[in-house]
Formats: C-alpha cells, sequence, structure tokens
C-alpha cells in the first residue's frame, strides 16, 4: 500500500467549475500536510499547508481529518491556469515529504 | 525563484555509467535533500544531507550516494546506471529548526538512461 494514495484522474472540467481532489495517507505518525502544484515536469511548488480546522487561500480550500487519514482540497471558479498536477504531500520529519503520485488537472475553456 | 540551483538541467547516460549531478542550495540554508520523481509519479525521497552527513535515507540502494559541502552545495552520485533510474531528480534546501513549509525546491536534473 502506498503511504500517501491520491486518484490520478485526469480531472477534465470546465472553466468556472468546481473540482475537489481527495488523498489518504498511512502513517499516523504524520506531522505536517501540504498541496503542491506541479507544471509539466517543473519542479513542485507549494501551494498550501492543510490544518484540521481548515484553510482557504482565495479559491482553493484545503482540509484535513486526522482521524480519517484524509486531506482534501476544493478549486472554485476553476481557471485555465489551474491546469496542472496537483499533489498530496505528507511531512513525517523535517525536511522528509512523502508525495502522492498526484491528480492531473486540465480546465478547458 | 527558490535560488536553489541545479546542473545539469538535462543529462543522457548509457546503462552501467555514473552520473554525477549538482545542487547549490539557498544562501544561509544548510540541509538539502533528493527527490527522484520517475515519469507519472510523484517525487520520491532519496536522502538528506545535514551538515555535510547524511541524515535520512528513503528506500534507495547504495548505488545512490551522496555528498555536502562545506559551504552546503551537495552532489547525488548514481553508480551503475539502469534504464529505470531515467526520472527527473528534485533536490531541495532547508534550513535547519525550520518547518516543512520552507522547503525550497530546485527546477530539477533531467536524467535519461539509454
Amino acid at each position: 500500500r502506498k503511504e500517501v494514495e491520491q486518484d490520478p484522474g485526469p480531472f477534465n472540467v470546465p472553466e468556472g467549475a468546481t473540482v475537489a481532489f481527495n488523498c489518504t495517507y498511512s502513517n499516523s505518525a504524520s506531522q505536517s500536510f501540504f498541496w503542491y502544484r506541479q507544471d509539466c515536469r517543473k519542479e513542485p511548488k507549494l501551494l498550501m499547508s492543510v490544518y484540521s480546522s481548515g484553510n482557504e487561500d482565495g479559491r482553493f480550500t484545503a482540509q484535513l481529518n486526522r482521524a480519517s487519514q484524509y486531506i482534501s482540497l476544493l478549486i472554485r471558479d476553476s481557471k485555465l491556469s489551474d491546469s496542472a498536477t496537483y499533489l498530496c504531500v505528507v511531512g513525517t520529519s523535517y525536511g522528509k515529504l512523502t508525495f502522492g503520485q498526484g491528480t492531473i488537472l486540465t480546465v478547458h475553456p | 525563484e527558490t535560488g536553489v540551483t541545479q546542473s545539469p538541467t538535462h543529462l543522457i547516460k548509457t546503462r552501467g555509467q555514473q552520473v554525477t549531478l549538482r545542487c547549490s542550495s539557498q544562501s544561509g540554508h544548510n540541509t538539502v535533500s533528493w527527490y527522484q520523481q520517475a515519469l507519472g509519479q510523484g517525487p520520491q525521497f532519496i536522502f538528506q544531507y545535514y551538515r555535510e552527513e547524511e541524515n535520512g535515507r528513503g528506500n534507495f540502494p547504495p548505488r545512490f550516494s551522496g555528498l555536502q559541502f562545506p559551504n552546503y552545495s551537495s552532489e547525488l552520485n548514481v553508480n551503475a546506471l539502469e534504464l529505470d533510474d531515467s526520472a527527473l531528480y528534485l533536490c531541495a534546501s532547508s534550513l535547519e529548526g525550520a518547518t516543512n513549509e520552507k522547503l525550497f525546491f530546485g527546477s530539477g536534473t533531467q536524467l535519461s538512461v539509454l
């Protein structure tokens, strides 16, 4: 079983749509949780951290459920520029991140 | 720009050869982590170096080795290259004590093994 599991997609949505990504993690000792965005074989870039209380950054909302070991990302009002691979990431100790496979999102006109 | 630079950007090698990849960390960062990202997969942790010592290792064979220098730059060495070593190799630098959020990735080295 993978330590971090995501639906690889692809998700194809029209502009303006709302799309949700989910992932699960297996290590209950995990300490930190993130969503990263990766464009076309470039380096991953931190999109946002994820907290149990939930957090929002503009059109993006992330949520963590520690009891279920489940992480989600919601993107509202999708833009063409949101097309990318979204990586669910779990940190267990400083600097050591475990990445999911990534979910491919394509937003079309 | 993260301030983390990797070289070369692209590299082609043949099976059985050896390769060295380089990473210059962001100024002041004393910790470097290396990741391997195969096509269609997420990055996988190879190892981390802190103050010139290996500080944790993922599930990679011994032919993957590394170094960190006094200026905190780092090298990843892979011996006896295999076709499956073809991947994007990413390094990330950070400062001791910083949270995972303060991890800065370089743009990677794309290695192709033929």
